[in-house]
């Protein structure tokens, strides 16, 4: 599987964006980008996927570079809640099996 | 979506003993997924449950240590054997379907050896 490099943590102020960078160099063609993250003493939640294009959901945006070697995902209006650690992944699909990186800690400041 | 349980939801066992975790979840699915998540850090892999089989291992975990049954497709439990101190974790149990982008994960199971 692609390995993916994050940030070890980021702060964001209330109400602010918060980019998360996620570089994923060795990515094969067929590949997908996957966004999840874990709130303190939950299991894991899925956020958002994209291949190519650049993906929107209710919950955040997620850019790709052209050359899909690295992505950002943004969270338009950070508030309290969405203090996580956040994981960038990549896979063929999200059925199979999920290689966790040491992701991003995001906090997020009143 | 799917709805996962894990039970228990926490348990504090003695050396040497062995517990066994059980995933259910409410609708038929592919694939389950068990992961230990040791304190304060990210999840491991530590099998893929296959219905009717062998699970499948990840490197540094065996079978031995961490059977795994999977009788049906909305089903799945993971023993944990001959606990030490070192297998003090959370365990969690995911699932995913083919066809659907998302993988769910269970509310896990907070295991403490002493």
């Amino acid at each position: 599987d692609a390995k993916t490099t994050q940030p070890t943590s980021m702060d964001c102020a209330e109400g602010r964006a918060a980019n998360l960078p996620c570089n994923h160099s060795t990515i094969s063609g067929n590949e997908y980008v996957y966004w999840y993250r874990q709130i303190h003493s939950q299991g894991p939640q899925y956020i958002i996927h994209g291949l190519k294009n650049n993906e929107t959901n209710e919950m955040a945006s997620l850019i790709i570079t052209e050359d899909r070697k690295s992505s950002t995902l943004i969270l338009p209006h950070a508030t309290l809640r969405d203090t996580a650690v956040y994981y960038c992944i990549v896979g063929y699909s999200s059925a199979s099996k999920i290689i966790f990186g040491s992701g991003t800690r995001l906090s997020i400041r009143p | 979506s799917a709805v996962i349980s894990q039970k228990p939801s926490r348990d504090i066992c003695q050396r040497g003993t062995s517990l066994t975790i059980q995933c259910q979840v409410d609708s038929q699915v592919t694939m389950m997924f068990w992961y230990r998540q040791q304190p304060g850090q990210s999840l491991t892999l530590i099998a893929t449950a296959n219905q009717g089989s062998e699970a499948t291992y990840e490197s540094g975990f065996v079978i031995d240590k961490f059977p795994i049954s999977r009788p049906n497709l909305t089903f799945s439990t993971l023993t944990v054997s001959n606990m030490s101190p070192e297998d003090s974790s959370i365990y969690l149990c995911s699932v995913g379907q083919t066809g659907n982008n998302e993988q769910f994960f269970g509310p896990g199971t907070r295991l403490t050896v002493l």
